[in-house]
C-alpha cells in the first residue's frame, strides 16, 4: 500500500523553462512534507519543505504547493537548469513516529 | 557542517557473508535509519532507532538488523547476505525537534553480493 505516490517516472524539460513535478498521498495524518533531490552515487539532499497547515512555500527558484483537499502537492523549478537534472523524492513526515515516507522518485532531465 | 558519514562507498560481498555497514553523524541526533534504494522502488525504510540501545522495525527488516550501542554511531548487519540485497544503502539521521523534519544523508553504500 503505497502511502505516496509519484506517478511520473521522468520528466523532460527545456533549459529556462518551468518543472512541474507532482506528488500524491493518501494519509491525511502527515504533518509535513518534503521534496529531496538525488544525483547518482549520492545521497539525498533536502531542498524545500512544508507544513501540513501551509498551502505554499517558497525558496529562490524552489516552490512547494500544497492541496490538502486534494492530497496533492507539487514542487516548481523555475527557471530549470542543466544542474537540475536529478532524481527528486517527495516525502511525508508523521509525527506519530518521526518517520518519512518516500515516493519512488521522479528523474528530472533539463536540456540545454 | 552537518555530517554524516559511512564507511564504504562500494562493497563486493559473497553470498552467505555477514556485513556490517557503518553509520555515524556528528550532528549529536537522536533518530538515525537505514533506508535501501532500488530503480523503481524509492527508498525504503528497513530498521531505525530513536535513542542509543533502541531499535524499531521499518518496512524491510527482514535479513537485517542493526546495533546502535553510541548515539553518534548506527550500524547495519547482514546476517547471511543474498544476492536479492544487492542494492544502495542509505543512512540518516534527524533531530526529533528539527523544524523543516529533515532527515541529514550520507552519501550511501553500493553493496554488490555475488
Amino acid at each position: 500500500d503505497q502511502q505516496v505516490k509519484q506517478n511520473s517516472p521522468s520528466l523532460s524539460v527545456q533549459e529556462g523553462r518551468i518543472s512541474i513535478l507532482n506528488c500524491d498521498y493518501t494519509n491525511s495524518m502527515f504533518d509535513y512534507f518534503l521534496w529531496y533531490k538525488k544525483y547518482p552515487a549520492e545521497g539525498p539532499t533536502f531542498l524545500i519543505s512544508i507544513s501540513s497547515i501551509k498551502d505554499k512555500n517558497e525558496d529562490g527558484r524552489f516552490t512547494v504547493f500544497l492541496n490538502k483537499s486534494a492530497k496533492h502537492l507539487s514542487l516548481h523549478i523555475v527557471p530549470s537548469q542543466p544542474g537540475d537534472s536529478a532524481v527528486y523524492f517527495c516525502a511525508a513526515w508523521s509525527g506519530a513516529n518521526s518517520k518519512l515516507t518516500f515516493g519512488k522518485g521522479i528523474t528530472l532531465s533539463v536540456r540545454p | 557542517d552537518v555530517k554524516v558519514t559511512q564507511s564504504s562507498r562500494y562493497l563486493v560481498k559473497r553470498t552467505g557473508e555477514k556485513v556490517f555497514l557503518e553509520c555515524v553523524q556528528d550532528m549529536d541526533h537522536e533518530n538515525m535509519f537505514w533506508y535501501r534504494q532500488d530503480p523503481g522502488l524509492g527508498l525504503r525504510l528497513i530498521y531505525f532507532s530513536y535513542d542509543v540501545k533502541m531499535k524499531e522495525k521499518g518496512d524491510i527488516p527482514e535479513g537485517y538488523s542493526v546495533s546502535r550501542e553510541k548515539k553518534e554511531r548506527f550500524s547495519l548487519i547482514l546476517e547471511s547476505a543474498s544476492t536479492n540485497q544487492t542494492s544502495m544503502y542509505l543512512c540518516a539521521s534527524s533531530d526529533p525537534l528539527g523544524g523543516t523534519r529533515e532527515q541529514y544523508f550520507g552519501p550511501g553504500t553500493r553493496l554488490t553480493v555475488t
